[in-house]
């Protein structure tokens, strides 16, 4: 079976552009989480949708928005970009929204903004 | 305060030794915990995950939770160069009916020959 897919695997921005991020999950899988990884630390959780639904928000600036579409694909745009903004992005998806569910990731989306 | 507690290393152990890896957290709630291990430039690999206080074991790897103490433990039997990596402690944290996994900064984990 497939895994968690992203795409594009590796982005270049420059500072003001928009930039959008994609997310297939396993197949079945229902809930979508986005996390923002940079160098040296662990990945810092940014959404969670679970049946197209917004069911979590981590502390990040408007400027990041997602959504989950009907077959539970989901995308993350990040506008007005950062120097900061700069690192990897990884989707993951769960089964549902239960505590014991476990949660797999994709290969992530590495972002650059020069 | 950190919710989720790792010291950064590295790590540096023998072939064939046995690797400690730690992670305290700060919610005191938490009931759901998992190790993943990250190589370098790659994504999180799902590794286990531990509900119950006490062992679990699987194959090389073994979990310790002690939720009185909030502490959980990464033991890895048999250390070899593959498992040179960092490993990821995550919490599940309850927000508003859902749960989140919150991680720490990581563990990196080197095996010498």
């Amino acid at each position: 079976d497939a895994g968690v897919t992203q795409s594009p695997t590796h982005l270049i921005k420059t500072r003001g552009q928009q930039v959008t991020l994609r997310c297939s999950p396993i197949s079945g899988h229902k809930s979508v989480s986005w996390y923002q990884q940079v160098l040296g630390q662990g990945p810092q959780f940014i959404f969670q949708y679970y049946e197209k639904e917004e069911r979590g928000r981590g502390n990040f600036p408007d400027r990041f928005s997602a959504r989950q579409f009907p077959n539970y694909s989901s995308e993350l745009n990040v506008n007005a970009l950062l120097l900061g903004d700069s690192a990897l992005y990884l989707c993951a998806s769960s089964l549902s929204l239960a505590d014991y569910n476990e949660q797999f990731f994709g290969p992530g989306t590495r972002l650059t903004v020069l | 305060q950190k919710e989720v507690e790792q010291n950064s290393g590295p790590l540096s152990v023998p072939e064939g030794a046995i690797a400690s890896l730690n992670c305290t957290y700060s919610d005191r709630g938490s009931q759901s915990f998992f190790w993943y291990r990250q190589y370098s430039g790659k994504s999180p690999e799902l590794i286990m995950s531990i509900y119950s206080n006490g062992d679990k074991e699987d194959g090389r790897f073994t979990a310790q939770l002690n939720k009185a103490s909030q502490y959980v433990s990464l033991l890895i039997r048999d250390s070899q160069p593959s498992d040179s990596a960092t490993y990821l402690c995550a919490v599940n944290l309850s927000s508003g009916g859902s749960y989140i996994p919150t991680f720490g900064r990581g563990t990196s984990l080197i095996v010498h020959p």
